[in-house]
């Protein structure tokens, strides 16, 4: 059984477009994340939403949202794509516990290429 | 805020012993974890250490010493398939609890 899982795995489309990633995780985690790696290997946090808070990177264009129907999905929806979207996209999910250092667990990632 | 630095790629051979540092600034710090990637892969947990010293797991061990605001991954007995990129990753102390990654090691093992 697959712990995160995350769908496309794959996925190509035009600039302009809107596309969504889809994530799902079945380790009654209470915590959800969506991670950019880009093609230096930069592994950046976007979001982290658990069914308190949705704490977002500033950083993260508006054109990026997180979409949370429940406590074990978290999508990922992007609009009007551009070409520097072109990444890895990692949904990610934990059970906060400081004491083990938050140990996060990674689907197996979208890859995004916008032409 | 947090920052870590890695060397960004670290090359050895087979059997050899290889150490990854990572040095971190940080205002606040519960500890420091490590995780494997392989090429194409998703990135994957090895080790957490919340307290100074030495943590052993297997074949890899993982050491931290706050004081320096400094810790290490130390891979013996390297395998071909330990070749991978490795990730320190700090923990924040206060609030979200969202780790900082690093940018990264390319580790290439030779044969």
């Amino acid at each position: 059984d697959t712990a995160v899982s995350q769908t496309p795995k794959y996925l190509v489309t035009q600039m302009g477009n809107d596309k969504s990633i889809k994530c799902e995780q079945n380790l009654g985690h209470d915590t959800m994340y969506w991670y950019k790696q880009d093609s230096k290997k930069f592994l950046k946090i976007m979001f982290s939403y658990n069914n308190k808070e949705l704490i977002i990177n500033e950083t993260v264009p508006n054109r990026f949202s997180p979409k949370s129907p429940d406590k074990a999905h978290l999508n990922l929806h992007i609009n009007s794509l551009e070409l520097g979207d072109s990444a890895v996209y990692f949904c990610a999910s934990s059970q906060t516990d400081r004491g083990r250092g938050n140990t996060i667990y990674f689907g197996e990632g979208s890859w995004l290429t916008v032409v | 805020g947090q920052s870590l630095e890695q060397p960004s790629e670290v090359t050895a051979v087979e059997g050899a012993i290889v150490q990854i540092n990572c040095t971190y600034q940080t205002s606040g710090f519960y500890g420091l974890s490590w995780y494997q990637q392989h090429d194409g892969g998703a990135p994957t947990f090895l080790s957490y250490n919340a307290l100074d010293g030495l943590e052993e797991t297997g074949r890899f061990s993982s050491f931290l010493s706050r004081s320096d605001s400094y810790g290490y991954l130390l891979l013996q007995e390297l395998q071909m398939k330990d070749s991978a990129s490795y990730f320190c990753a700090s923990l924040p102390a206060g609030g979200s609890y969202i780790p900082t990654f690093g940018r990264g090691t390319s580790l290439i093992v030779h044969p």
